[in-house]
């Protein structure tokens, strides 16, 4: 099946700092990925939707300053957190739509995020 | 608006018996549903999904899940645990004809398996 990797999988930062998240689609062309928000012992929350070439869509109550995304190629797509503060420590996780599977999402390994 | 709801926080099994994880929809359209694992610190793994044809749907690992329309349900089932069946489960839709891209997931339901 068609693999998503993220990048890194688990990254500790000091408050005020950025972190950059990387997602990739190995095997396929993915115009369209996502990026969720886990809570311990939650759902996902979608944060946003990100399309190649245009800007991303942000949920109600997203940051769109705080969290930046950027996909600027078929297999790439970015998740900035700026100036990171200890409540910004998740675990996220991306998704990438692969429009030759009935538009089925394939989800990366997750990224933990830890906020000192 | 789409939504999942898994009535059930966790379930608890003995190994061997069979096992059900509810979950019911609700979407304006046509309802493309979907079940996911979740193991400790990992992303999601794809387990199965219903996007028309027969209401029951085999996937991965011995799972099935029966689409009940008049009842809006997506039941994950098994008809025999393991241990290792152990984890967090996820139902999600997204409304097919009007939803877009979006996928809205379940709040999950934690499968224990006894040995």
């Amino acid at each position: 099946g068609a693999v998503v990797s993220q990048h890194p999988s688990r990254v500790i930062c000091k408050s005020g700092t950025s972190v950059k998240i990387e997602c990739r689609s190995l095997d396929f062309q993915a115009t369209t990925m996502f990026w969720y928000r886990q809570f311990p012992k939650k759902s996902l929350m979608l944060m946003a939707t990100s399309n190649e070439g245009s800007k991303a869509t942000y949920e109600q109550g997203v940051e769109k300053d705080k969290f930046l995304i950027n996909h600027a190629s078929l297999t790439l797509s970015t998740l900035t957190v700026t100036s990171a503060h200890p409540e910004d420590s998740s675990f996220y996780i991306c998704s990438a739509r692969d429009f030759s599977s009935y538009n089925e999402q394939f989800f990366g390994p997750g990224t933990r995020l830890t906020v000192l | 608006a789409q939504s999942v709801a898994q009535p059930e926080d966790q379930v608890n099994v003995a190994e061997g018996n069979p096992l059900t994880v509810k979950c019911t929809y609700s979407v304006s359209g046509n309802p493309y549903l979907f079940w996911y694992v979740q193991y400790p610190n990992r992303g999601l793994q794809f387990l199965l999904k219903y996007i028309t044809g027969d209401n029951l749907v085999k996937g991965s690992y011995g799972f099935e899940a029966e689409f009940n329309k008049s009842q809006t349900s997506f039941h994950l089932k098994k008809p025999s645990a393991l241990v290792s069946d152990s984890a967090l489960y996820f139902c999600a839709v997204r409304d097919g004809d009007t939803g877009g891209f979006k996928t809205i997931f379940g709040a999950g339901t934690r499968l224990f398996v006894k040995a």
